[in-house]
């Protein structure tokens, strides 16, 4: 089956503490996409990236980094530095080109950091 | 002005009725447009993309584009129960045609009263 895995679908982590969130994708998708929804609020675009080993930042990169060593493959890490990091976070992919911009998302992570 | 705007709800239907949700823009020169169906605890998932004016149906669903009046709409015909959802507006802004970025709406919460 294709399609796209987050892993975990919850994580509890404590306060100074670094967290990894998995995304994993085998649509043969160029693009990848890491959002961030609150309670009541649309998605919110941390990092991006459209090719192996290059990315870009989103609207709220800030506390947050990214690699993208494989194309399958566009891990998330909420730092410390995150200041109100307990939300739901949402790994998308896509094509690129101009015909094909359709997203489509993983389960996504409920991240809980107290 | 936010960029892309919806009207959060609730918009309450009964069964059967047709349900219209709308979206407004803000950059002339989109290209494409989505329509997510998000369930509550869960992720987007993709169900309409538009990309020329007019009307574009698939099943129960009709996707409206009017670019000159910077409006999108999705028609839902024979409203369900099981339709009773977040519905997310996503328009691919021009400044990043060819990256795939999204704006999305906040959202607008369907339900339908059996």
């Amino acid at each position: 089956d294709g399609g796209i895995t987050q892993s975990p679908k919850y994580l509890f982590r404590k306060e100074g503490q670094n967290v990894t969130l998995s995304c994993e994708q085998n649509l043969n998708h160029d693009a990848m996409y890491w959002y961030r929804q609150d309670p009541g609020q649309g998605l919110r675009l941390i990092y991006y990236s459209q090719i192996v080993n290059d990315f870009q930042k989103g609207d709220i990169a800030e506390g947050y980094s990214v690699s993208r060593e494989k194309k399958e493959s566009f891990p998330l890490t909420v730092t410390s530095a995150q200041k109100n990091p307990t939300a739901f976070y949402l790994c998308a992919s896509s094509m690129t080109s101009a015909s094909s911009y359709e997203q489509y998302f993983g389960p996504g992570t409920r991240l809980t950091v107290t | 002005q936010k960029e892309v705007e919806q009207n959060s709800g609730p918009l309450s239907v009964p069964e059967g009725a047709i349900a219209s949700l709308n979206c407004t823009y803000s950059d002339r020169v989109s290209q494409s447009f989505f329509w997510y169906r998000q369930y509550s605890g869960k992720s987007p998932e993709l169900i309409m993309s538009i990309y020329s004016n007019g009307d574009k149906e698939d099943g129960r669903f009709t996707a409206q584009l009017n670019k000159a009046s910077q409006y999108v709409s999705l028609l839902i015909r024979d409203s369900q129960p099981s339709d009773s959802a977040t519905y997310l507006c996503a328009v691919n802004i021009a400044g990043s045609s060819n990256t795939g970025k999204l704006i999305f709406g906040q959202g607008t919460t369907l339900q339908v009263k059996p």
